[in-house]
């Protein structure tokens, strides 16, 4: 399978534990996106990540949030000490690198379904 | 004003017919439109960008862009049942590196 791969793709944790979520993007690809969709909303873009560089977090929650994509291995999206309002699905995306000013097409794995107990 | 705004629907189109579904965005400096469908549970499914005003075409989909009314439209022709999805209008804003802002998207219905 050539595409974006995430998993979990379903993640039952308690409140107050942490919860990883990895993304491994598509072959070609060196750009990482993370998003949040919660029920009934749009998504919301949370960070954009190149390999060992975090380009722009703007929305990032500032508290218990942090993503990283290393030199080897998937991009980790970690939330710590998680509250019921962090149930939602996270989508990660992923892109060739772009030139000039348009941005290149990101394509969506299947998601994470996080929920909270 | 949100940034990227669409009728949330649901738009109801018979089998055959031709869907037109809009979307307007905030920001004149907006580079790049992006259109995903998006069955429920589901991922977001790239069907269609466009960079440059006018119309692109790939098969059924035709992407309309007017950068001076910001408004960007995506026509499914001959529509299916199976065509039936949310539709997500997404705008690469001007001077925000490559993130993706997302409209509430537009509930498809086609009816037999």
């Amino acid at each position: 399978n050539a595409g974006v791969m995430q998993n979990p793709r379903h993640l039952v944790r308690r409140r107050g534990q942490e919860a990883r979520l990895r993304c491994s993007p598509m072959k070609g690809h060196s750009h990482v996106y993370w998003y949040r969709q919660l029920p009934e909303e749009g998504l919301k873009f949370m960070v954009y990540l190149q390999k060992e560089n975090i380009i722009d977090e703007s929305g990032m929650p500032k508290e218990r949030f942090s993503a990283e994509f290393p030199k080897e291995g998937p991009s980790i999206l970690r939330i710590q000490q998680v509250v019921r309002g962090d149930s939602a699905a996270y989508f990660c995306a992923s892109s060739r690198a772009g030139t000039g000013g348009a941005g290149q097409p990101q394509h969506f794995g299947d998601g994470t379904r996080l929920s909270i107990l | 004003q949100k940034e990227v705004e669409q009728n949330s629907g649901p738009l109801s189109v018979p089998e055959g017919a031709i869907a037109s579904l809009n979307c307007t965005y905030s920001d004149r400096g907006s580079q790049s439109f992006f259109w995903y469908r998006q069955y429920s549970g589901k991922s977001p499914e790239l069907i269609m960008f466009i960079y440059s005003n006018g119309d692109k075409e790939d098969g059924r989909f035709t992407a309309q862009l007017n950068k001076a009314s910001q408004y960007v439209s995506l026509l499914i022709r001959d529509s299916q049942p199976s065509d039936s999805a949310t539709y997500l209008c997404a705008v690469k804003m001007g001077g925000t590196a490559s993130k993706l802002t997302f409209g509430t998207g537009t509930r498809l219905q086609v009816t037999l």
